[in-house]
């Protein structure tokens, strides 16, 4: 089955900075790249997503970059503001039919003000 | 709008106790799935279901039981609770699984004492 490794666990950054979270994947038939962000007692909720025709996919501040010959892909957070502050976590599927999702274990991000 | 309606918020079990977790959701979504999430370990998948009457094991089936009698229902059975089931719960449906937004419940916080 899949495995998707994610690091680093934790992540402390001053405000206005980038912060980069990593993760590989290691089923080359994944082609869907979801990244949730959960909130301190919240629910994840999706907050980008990549598919594998496509290698870099912006929203504001936030991009995914994907590299299907290494089988990583990254999240990017540009200008780091305290609402960032969260538990972020990258997953791994297929999309043919009904497929399992493949979680990361999580990394939590602290800006710092 | 309701999306994925998950109860109870909190609950306490003692060693040895039965109980039902409840996951509803409105979005007429096909793929429904029930995670633990353990610090360091991220989310886990527990069971899913692929539509009514369908349901398979997860990564960590083992103490649970499912059933997925109506599309809308999902409800996640503790036969016999352990203290290695203190956790947090999230059910989440989506409209294929892979390939697709997960939404979540709002959670479980279980403590099994």
């Amino acid at each position: 089955g899949e495995n998707v490794e994610q690091h680093p666990s934790t992540l402390s950054v001053q405000e206005g900075d980038s912060a980069v979270i990593k993760c590989t994947y290691s089923d080359s038939a994944s082609n869907y790249f979801p990244w949730y962000k959960q909130e301190l007692g919240k629910r994840p909720q999706l907050i980008i997503d990549i598919r594998s025709n496509v290698g870099e996919k912006k929203d504001q501040r936030i991009a995914v970059t994907l590299n299907k010959t290494a089988k990583h892909f990254s999240l990017h957070i540009t200008e780091t503001q305290p609402e960032d502050s969260a538990v972020y976590f990258c997953a791994a599927s297929n999309s043919g039919g009904y497929q399992k999702v493949t979680f990361g274990i999580g990394t939590k991000l602290q800006v710092i003000p | 709008n309701a999306g994925v309606t998950q109860t109870p918020k909190f609950q306490v079990l003692k060693t040895g106790q039965s109980m039902t977790l409840q996951c509803a959701q409105d979005m007429n979504h096909e793929y429904m799935s029930w995670y633990r999430q353990d610090p360091g370990m991220g989310l886990r998948l527990i069971h899913y279901s692929v539509g009514a009457g369908i349901t398979d094991q997860g990564e960590v089936p083992n103490g649970y039981n499912v059933s997925r009698s109506t599309t809308e229902d999902f409800p996640l059975r503790l036969l016999s609770a352990a203290p290695s089931q203190t956790s947090v719960y999230f059910c989440a449906s989506s409209s294929t699984g892979g390939g697709t937004e997960a939404f979540f419940g709002q959670g479980t916080r279980l403590t099994v004492v």
